[in-house]
């Protein structure tokens, strides 16, 4: 089956610290993997991706996410968060074998930076 | 930020009641999709639509209907709202629904059934 875990529905963490938001995933065929965030009150909007090549990837606040085959993890992480980054996280992954770009949404994560 | 609005934002219903949903884009994109968004479910896909008149169904798509008769516009039509409706409801679009493309979100609309 085809399926995406986020097993850390809440993550707690003091400004300045750094963060892991776990995001593994499950399937026989290649993937494309995301990084959506949600502010409070607002719709999603993507993070970062990884479709090939180097297998860590950045967006442009900071965050970066690594591919692990072997693992079937896309992990994503930030040295020292800010209070600003408090919002609700989402790992989507495109699988191989649809038609069509068919998002599967893991529960997401909720980051909640604290001063 | 992309071009996509939500109508209405928020709404109350009764229980037996039809509710319609819009979302406008101004993006001449492609494909636009409806999910719904529940605590410990994340996002699930509802129906999406590939073209004017050219829809298919999501994995939750049971008492839901959609259209799209133009291409900025895709309705989200309950046709009988029921409590397990309650949501919050996203419209998204993607230029040609290639895998690789983002997709861009629109702001939301929370429906509460009683």
């Amino acid at each position: 089956a085809q399926s995406v875990t986020q097993l850390d529905s809440q993550v707690p963490v003091f400004e300045e610290a750094p963060v892991e938001l776990r995001c593994n995933y499950s399937s026989s065929v290649s993937v494309y993997l995301f990084w959506y965030v949600q502010y409070p009150n607002q719709g999603l909007q993507l993070l970062l991706k990884y479709l090939s090549g180097s297998t860590l990837v950045e967006s442009i606040n900071g965050f970066e996410a690594e591919f692990n085959k072997s693992q079937t993890s896309f992990h994503l992480r930030k040295p020292s968060v800010h209070i600003s980054d408090t919002a609700e996280y989402f790992c989507a992954v495109t699988f191989m074998n649809t038609g069509f770009q068919k998002l599967v949404f893991g529960t997401g994560t909720r980051l909640l930076v604290s001063p | 930020d992309a071009g996509i609005t939500q109508s209405p934002r928020h709404k109350v219903t009764e229980t037996g009641t039809p509710v319609t949903l819009r979302c406008h884009q101004t993006e001449n994109h492609r494909y636009m999709y409806w999910y719904r968004q529940d605590p410990g479910h994340g996002l699930r896909l509802i129906h999406y639509s590939y073209g004017v008149k050219d829809t298919d169904k999501g994995e939750v798509s049971d008492g839901y209907s959609v259209s799209r008769s133009k291409t900025e516009d895709f309705l989200l039509t309950l046709e009988s709202a029921t409590s397990s409706q309650t949501s919050v409801y996203f419209c998204a679009i993607s230029e040609s629904g290639q895998r690789e493309e983002t997709q861009y979100f629109g702001p939301g609309t929370r429906l509460l059934v009683l």
